[in-house]
């Protein structure tokens, strides 16, 4: 079965300061492809940044950067100088084959 | 602009009476989805579609039905609906291109409530 667990439930930082949310997934597949997604208090889903399995080059998006253990099957998101904006609910998420799963998510706090 | 429409945003019904969540996108995505999310479950795919007429299971399709007759609509069906089907609904689509399952699209929602 393929699933993904993020294991912090709630997380704060102080603004300007960097955090890190952890994920895990389990897949037998070789092939697939990780997500961030943020949602903010407006409920939208706004994709954070990507990742492909095949890629051993850890992903980055501009304060937001990823640290990919295929072996393990961790993918954490690291967002840097947290600004207040950065509020909301982060959920990771992968698609195997062509169904997604998402983890339970980890609300974020920035702190002024 | 790119986007993915869904109506309603809002519906409060009875149980039993049917109702239709309609999804519409804009972009020729091949693939639309359907999502649930619940307080501590995260989103789980109800069913998913990878082009006109093919449609599959996702994790949680029980009580739901969806149909893909045109390429930008994904309607989700509620035949009879129940008090456990209270949740926050999510269409999403992406485009599943030679590079691959490309990030989801996402719809702003629509919060059912069923009494």
């Amino acid at each position: 079965a393929q699933t993904v667990t993020q294991s912090q439930p709630e997380m704060s930082v102080q603004e300007a300061e960097t955090v890190t949310l952890s994920c895990t997934y389990d897949t037998s597949e070789n092939n697939y492809y990780l997500f961030w997604y943020k949602q903010p208090p407006s409920r939208q889903m706004i994709l954070v940044i990507r990742q492909e399995a095949y890629k051993q080059q850890n992903a980055t998006e501009n304060r937001f950067s990823v640290n990919f253990q295929k072996a393990a099957k961790s993918f954490s998101l690291k967002i840097s100088d947290s600004q207040l904006g950065d509020t909301a609910m982060y959920f990771c998420a992968f698609i195997s084959g062509n169904q997604f799963y998402f983890g339970t998510g980890t609300s974020l706090t920035v702190i002024p | 602009e790119a986007q993915v429409t869904q109506n309603p945003r809002y519906l409060i019904t009875v149980t039993g009476k049917k109702l239709t969540v309609t999804c519409s996108q804009n972009m020729n995505h091949e693939y639309m989805s359907w999502y649930r999310q619940d307080p501590g479950l995260g989103l789980r795919q109800i069913y998913y579609s990878m082009n006109v007429e093919v449609t599959d299971k996702g994790d949680v399709p029980e009580g739901y039905k969806v149909s893909r007759k045109e390429k930008r609509n994904f309607p989700l069906i509620l035949e009879s609906p129940s008090p456990n089907q209270t949740s926050l609904y999510f269409c999403a689509s992406s485009s599943t291109g030679p590079r691959g399952h490309q990030p989801q699209h996402f719809g702003d929602g629509t919060r059912l409530s069923i009494l």
